[in-house]
């Protein structure tokens, strides 16, 4: 599995747009990048997928450049009830290697 | 979406006593199962991952005479701390994945005291 970095710790303000780059220098011809949300005490939650350029939800966008080694989550309008952790994760479809890295805290201020 | 629902939430056990928490997959089959622990303020860290019907294969360090696993079914796997001791006290987290489209979907996780 394509080792991830991440910034341990992200500070914002309600209303702000929110950038959070992952680092995947290995990332692997089949796998994707999936980026999940942690409240405390709770499960993580799936944020979003891709595989290259960019992917946009309802809550999310996710671009990935064209060398794929990094990919950026993109938390539009940011309100306080985003604090959380977010994890990036690489794998393949078929890749059953679910270990997390040490994720990025934001914190968004009022 | 699918929906992975774990029991109990929060549980508290005196020491020497053995603790199962069940992961249900409600609305897809499951074929492979991941379980994690976490400490406060930490990242979840993988112990073991299983596929119905198979033992499981844990992680370097993790105990498997301590910490049972077992994947019955499509839709169920239980993880059973044994002689719980203090130490133990986490959070302990269990993922699904669809076997449909390879998405995977995280329980509300379960909070263990070992008192």
């Amino acid at each position: 599995l394509a080792k991830t970095t991440q910034p341990i710790s992200m500070d914002s303000y309600e209303g702000q747009e929110v950038n959070i780059t992952c680092s995947h220098n290995n990332i692997a011809t089949n796998d994707y990048i999936t980026w999940y949300q942690q409240f405390p005490s709770q499960g993580p939650r799936f944020i979003i997928q891709g595989y290259k350029t960019k992917v946009t939800n309802e809550v999310a966008s996710l671009f990935i450049p064209a060398d794929r080694k990094s990919s950026t989550l993109s938390l539009p309008r940011v309100s306080l009830s985003d604090t959380a952790v977010y994890y990036c994760l690489v794998g393949g479809y078929n890749n059953n290697d679910m270990r997390f890295g040490a994720g990025t805290r934001l914190t968004v201020k009022p | 979406g699918a929906v992975v629902s774990q029991h109990p939430s929060r549980v508290i056990c005196k020491s020497g006593t053995s603790v199962k928490i069940e992961c249900r997959s409600l609305d897809f089959q499951a074929t492979t199962m991941f379980w994690y622990r976490q400490f406060p303020k930490k990242s979840l860290m993988l112990m073991a991952t299983s596929n119905e019907g198979s033992k499981a294969t844990y992680e370097q360090g993790v105990e498997k005479d301590k910490f049972l696993i077992n994947h019955a079914s499509l839709t169920l796997s239980t993880l059973t701390v044994t002689s719980a001791h203090p130490e133990d006290s986490s959070f302990y987290i269990c993922s699904a994945r669809d076997g449909r489209d390879y998405g995977y979907t995280f329980g509300s996780g379960t909070r263990l005291t070992v008192v």
